[in-house]
């Protein structure tokens, strides 16, 4: 079944730690997206990216980055810059420059220890 | 910058009452989704919406498209407990079509 797959599901960080959130994807969508989940609020835009090597700043980019590699993959760093990490992240795909839906992943809770 | 705002932010029902959410846009949208995220889940697609007052049904949900693009709604008629969730509204960027700007949300909770 084709589908986008984020991993691990909860992940804790420590202070002054890094950490990378996994997103794959088998839909051959060439846009991909990351959002940023708040408890009760809506989905704000962190990064996304139209095409492999390629990405674009969304509404809340700073103390996170990506890469784009490769098609499949669009995997998300939380830096320790980013002073409150804890939230919910979903990463979706869709095709691009069309209105097609987007289709999400399960997301990954982040915490701080 | 575009902004997509809906109405009410939550509202609490009795099983077999109706609901309805409003979504209103700063910018005109050359369309309008709908997506449903139940508690602890991902948001998951509903419908698009393309044509100036389109109304689109599926079963007891009743989707519509204002006349000038810019607002829509959701109603569901007879909740049932399987309702419960999140509906998010989401427009088209301006700039970047398959980039979507979604509504604040507005959470349901049902009932017996």
């Amino acid at each position: 079944d084709g589908g986008i797959t984020q991993s691990p599901k909860y992940l804790f960080r420590k202070e002054g730690q890094n950490v990378t959130l996994s997103c794959e994807q088998n839909l051959n969508h060439d846009a991909m997206y990351w959002y940023r989940q708040d408890p009760g609020q809506g989905l704000r835009l962190i990064y996304y990216s139209q095409i492999v090597n390629d990405f674009q700043k969304g509404d809340i980019a700073e103390g996170y980055s990506v890469s784009r590699e490769k098609k499949e993959s669009f995997p998300l760093t939380v830096t320790s810059a980013q002073k409150n990490p804890t939230a919910f992240y979903l990463c979706a795909s869709n095709i691009r420059d069309t209105n097609q839906p987007q289709h999400f992943g399960d997301g990954t809770r982040l915490s701080i220890l | 910058g575009q902004q997509v705002m809906q109405i009410p932010q939550y509202q609490h029902v009795q099983e077999g009452e109706d609901f309805t959410t409003y979504c209103n846009s700063s910018t005109t949208l050359s369309n309008i989704q709908w997506y449903k995220q139940r508690p602890g889940g991902h948001p998951v697609f509903l419908i698009q919406l393309v044509k100036s007052g389109e109304v689109k049904k599926q079963k007891r949900l009743t989707f519509q498209f204002g006349e000038a693009k810019k607002n829509s709604s959701l109603h569901i008629t007879a909740t049932q407990t399987t309702d419960v969730g999140t509906y998010f509204c989401a427009g088209p960027n301006t700039g970047t079509a398959s980039k979507l700007t979604f509504g604040t949300g507005t959470r349901l909770q049902v009932t017996l």
